[in-house]
This record gives structure tokens, C-alpha cells and sequence, in this order.
């Protein structure tokens, strides 16, 4: 079975400060890990993805987020916040099951002027 | 463009009714998926598709119905027996070749309230 872990289901921030949402996860065979962004009341937009390729990854928007398989961790980072980053983040994991994922909890980032 | 529609945006239950939530998609994916959110919950799986005729339950099933006859479309029924419908739904569908890590597409959702 596999698991997502998204560590803080709220993180506030200043606009220009760094963006840290965590993210860990479980899993019995390598992981594909994605990282979703949702607005309100529309639907996820994917921001980036590993595939084993890179354990850097970046994505849309200044966004990326290291693979590291000793800590099991997928955290999401972008070195300057902006007003329109407001929202709420999604960690999924994939790999055992054809084209399934499980989504963690999610994370709702607030960015203050 | 391509892309996934769903419709209706917001749609009202009244109790002990069936209602029919569609899921349209233009992008020539094969495998289609619905996923329920709720507040600080994530997205749970319905119901998934990976060809046309075919769909697996997903790990919150019960109460739910899909049917996938066509490859652009894959409606979910909420039944009666769903004693909890109030829920954002979003649909999902992604290409079968890249394997596992094959990247999911999301419609914009429908909000689902019950009267």
C-alpha cells in the first residue's frame, strides 16, 4: 500500500519569503510523486512530477522539489512567494497500481502582503 | 482546446434521489477517474476506468455507479444509498502509455449539495 503525508494542513507566509510545504510518503516499490496546485472551486493543475529521471525537479510558476528516497520526502519549495500563489497543495504518490494515485491531505498556503 | 468538462458546476439532491454527474473529455485519454474531496480529507477514489466497457471500484465505492460506453465520457451516478453526497467531485483522465507515472488531467468539478 502507499501512503502521502503532507506535514501542516495550513502554512502562512510573507510575499518574497521562501515557500516550504512538506510532503513524505510510503511506498514498497520506487514512487512516482506528483505535486498538485488547486484554486477555490476549480479543479488540480499539476505543477511538477517525478519519474526518477532527476531528484531535483522543477515545475510550473518557480516551483520545484527534491527526491530524497533515504528520508522519503517530496518537499515543495519556491525561493519567493507571490500573491497568487494563495492556495491549496496536493502531494500524490503512484507506481503500484496502473494509473492510480493517492493524494494526500493537502496543504493550504496563505501568502500576506 | 482540449481538455475535461464536467457538468453541471453545482447540482442539487433531493433525498432518496439519483442524480448524474457528467464527465467529458476531449483529449483521447483511455483511462478516466473520479475522485471525492472534502474538506482536509485529499481526493479519495471513486471509480476508475482504464478502457472503454471496463472500471474498477476504487476505495469509496459504495453508493456510486459508473458507466464508461464511450472513450470521451464517463458518468458517475450518486444513488440513493449514498447517505453523504455533500462533496466536490472532480473527474480525471490520463494516457495509458506512459505506465505508472502517467500524469493526471482534472476537470474543473461539480459541487454536489443536498436539499
Amino acid at each position: 500500500a502507499q501512503s502521502v503525508t503532507q506535514l501542516g494542513s495550513h502554512v502562512s507566509v510573507s510575499e518574497g519569503a521562501l515557500v516550504l510545504l512538506r510532503c513524505n510518503y510510503s511506498s514498497s516499490v520506487p514512487p512516482y510523486l506528483f505535486w498538485y496546485v488547486q484554486y477555490p472551486n476549480q479543479g488540480l493543475q499539476l505543477l511538477l512530477k517525478y519519474t526518477s529521471a532527476a531528484t531535483l525537479v522543477k515545475g510550473i510558476n518557480g516551483f520545484e522539489a527534491e527526491f530524497k528516497k533515504s528520508e522519503t520526502s517530496f518537499h515543495l519549495t519556491k525561493p519567493s512567494a507571490h500573491m497568487s500563489d494563495a492556495a491549496e497543495y496536493f502531494c500524490a504518490v503512484g507506481g503500484t497500481s496502473y494509473g492510480k494515485l493517492t493524494f494526500g491531505q493537502g496543504t493550504i498556503l496563505t501568502v500576506h502582503p | 482546446d482540449g481538455g475535461i468538462t464536467q457538468s453541471p458546476k453545482y447540482l442539487f439532491r433531493k433525498e432518496g434521489q439519483n442524480v448524474t454527474l457528467s464527465c467529458e473529455q476531449n483529449l483521447n485519454h483511455d483511462a478516466m477517474y473520479w475522485y471525492r474531496q472534502d474538506p482536509g480529507q485529499g481526493l479519495r477514489l471513486i471509480y476508475y476506468s482504464q478502457i472503454v466497457n471496463d472500471f474498477q471500484k476504487g476505495d469509496i465505492a459504495e453508493g456510486y455507479s459508473v458507466s464508461r460506453e464511450k472513450k470521451e465520457s464517463f458518468p458517475l451516478t450518486v444513488t440513493s444509498a449514498q447517505k453523504n453526497p455533500t462533496a466536490f467531485y472532480l473527474c480525471a483522465s490520463s494516457l495509458p502509455g506512459q505506465g505508472f507515472q502517467e500524469t493526471q488531467y482534472f476537470g474543473p468539478g461539480t459541487r454536489l449539495l443536498v436539499l
